[in-house]
């Protein structure tokens, strides 16, 4: 089954610096690939997501890059705010499939 | 707004005594999830539905059970919890064609006495 690696597990910066996040897989068949913010005592919210025919995505100060060779996929935050801290996951699926594997989050905190 | 909604959102029970969390949907979709959530871990597939049609991951315990009633409801019946099985709960759904965006509720936190 897919295997989700996600690194690092924490991850402090300043406001206003940058942060990334970055995902590996084992499944050449995942297509979909999501990136979820948690905050505390919340359930994962939708951030941004790609799909496998598509090398980069942007909205606003969130990018997500996706290497289909090398199979890893990065979250981009640029010009980081306070309210950008909490844990964020990735995760991998195959389009058609139900099951969504989830790394194992990192815990982003940036300070003012 | 079209949303999942989570009762309770927390929860006590005591060892071996059954209890029952409940997931609601607005958004119309045919698949609904259970995940659980222990602290600083990530979610965990415990099975969903596709409809009707239930599917249990392979390492979910025996112990946990589900019912979807109908499109809108779906419930984790826990059959005797463990202190093991103290964690966040997180309903969550999904369109079965086009995107396939989870979209999570607030969870429910359980704690085991």
């Amino acid at each position: 089954g897919e295997n989700v690696e996600q690194h690092p597990s924490t991850l402090s910066v300043q406001e206003g610096d940058s942060a990334v996040i970055k995902c590996t897989y084992s499944d050449s068949a995942s297509n979909y690939f999501p990136w979820y913010k948690q905050e505390l005592g919340k359930g994962p919210q939708l951030i941004i997501d790609i799909r496998s025919n598509v090398g980069e995505k942007k909205d606003q100060r969130i990018a997500v890059t996706l290497n289909k060779t090398a199979k890893h996929f990065s979250l981009h935050i640029t010009e980081t705010q306070p309210e950008d801290s909490a844990v964020y996951f990735c995760a991998a699926s195959i389009r058609g499939n139900n099951d969504m594997r989830f790394g194992a989050g990192t815990r982003l905190t940036v300070k003012p | 707004d079209a949303m999942v909604i989570q009762n309770p959102r927390y929860q006590v029970t005591q060892f071996g005594k059954p209890v029952t969390l409940s997931c609601s949907q607005t958004l119309n979709h045919n698949v609904m999830y259970w995940y659980q959530q222990k602290s600083s871990q990530a979610p965990k597939l415990l099975f969903h539905y596709y409809d009707k049609d239930f599917n249990n991951e392979a390492d979910t315990p025996d112990n946990f059970q589900s019912r979807r009633p109908n499109t809108s409801f779906c419930f984790l019946d826990i059959r005797s919890p463990g202190l093991g099985d103290a964690a966040m709960y997180l309903c969550a759904t999904s369109r079965v064609t086009g995107p396939y965006e989870q979209y999570f509720g607030p969870g429910t936190r359980l704690t085991v006495t």
